[in-house]
């Protein structure tokens, strides 16, 4: 998957927790990408970092914040999660914000 | 808003048969039009990328296709084989997006099951 990996891949949380989600990644791409899939909803963009302390928000932020530190690493945060945000959550790279993305094999959430 | 669609949600084929898949789009102003496939369990993998003012893209036995006038994409899979088995998606970025991948929209897929 390109160097990317996100963990945990599974996780099992209960209603007003919160969690972070990490992506790494070894290409040393400036972009990075938070995605989530949802049935019926195909992919949405949540955030995205043109560089390190470079971020903004995508299509479905609320609920959400991110952080990067560093180039290789992109932390999504569900400051208190919530049952909606049960999905299946994608990290992405690329080297330009117009060249081709690579995807990281995904992060099940459940929120129960 | 962009609206991106998939139509059929899923098709079963024969290994060995040449098979289309559909991607319409509600407004034609795009930058470009990509292709990706995802494996169950698994993220995407960029397939094709074709930029607004070609027509067409090839690699191996893909092809895809662009009609902007009439808002739709056409990817051809020649000969498929079991291994095409996978969710296929198309996703199109606005003309003044730049080509930013932070304005893909993304289509729901095609579930495409390739039988030995």
């Amino acid at each position: 998957d390109a160097g990317i990996t996100q963990s945990p891949r599974h996780k099992v949380t209960e209603t007003g927790t919160p969690v972070t989600l990490r992506c790494h990644q070894t290409e040393n791409h400036r972009y990075m990408y938070w995605y989530r899939q949802d049935p019926g909803h195909g992919l949405r963009l949540i955030h995205y970092s043109y560089g390190v302390k470079d971020t903004d928000k995508g299509e479905v932020s609320d609920g959400y914040s991110v952080s990067r530190s560093k180039t290789e690493d992109f932390l999504l945060t569900l400051e208190s999660a919530t049952s909606s945000q049960t999905s299946v959550y994608f990290c992405a790279i690329s080297v330009g914000a117009g060249e081709k993305l690579f995807f990281g094999s995904g992060t099940q959430l459940s929120v129960l | 808003k962009q609206e991106v669609t998939q139509i059929p949600a899923a098709l079963s084929v024969p290994e060995g048969e040449n098979l289309v898949l559909n991607c319409s789009f509600t407004d034609s102003a795009i930058y470009n039009l990509q292709w990706f496939r995802q494996d169950p369990g698994k993220g995407l993998t960029s397939l094709l990328l074709i930029q607004s003012s070609q027509r067409e893209q090839t690699s191996g036995r893909l092809n895809a296709s662009l009609d902007k006038s009439s808002g739709r994409s056409t990817l051809y899979i020649a000969a498929s084989q079991p291994g095409d088995s996978a969710t296929y998606l198309c996703a199109v970025t606005p003309v003044n997006s730049g080509g930013s991948n932070y304005k893909l929209t993304f289509g729901k897929g095609t579930l495409l099951t390739v039988n030995p």
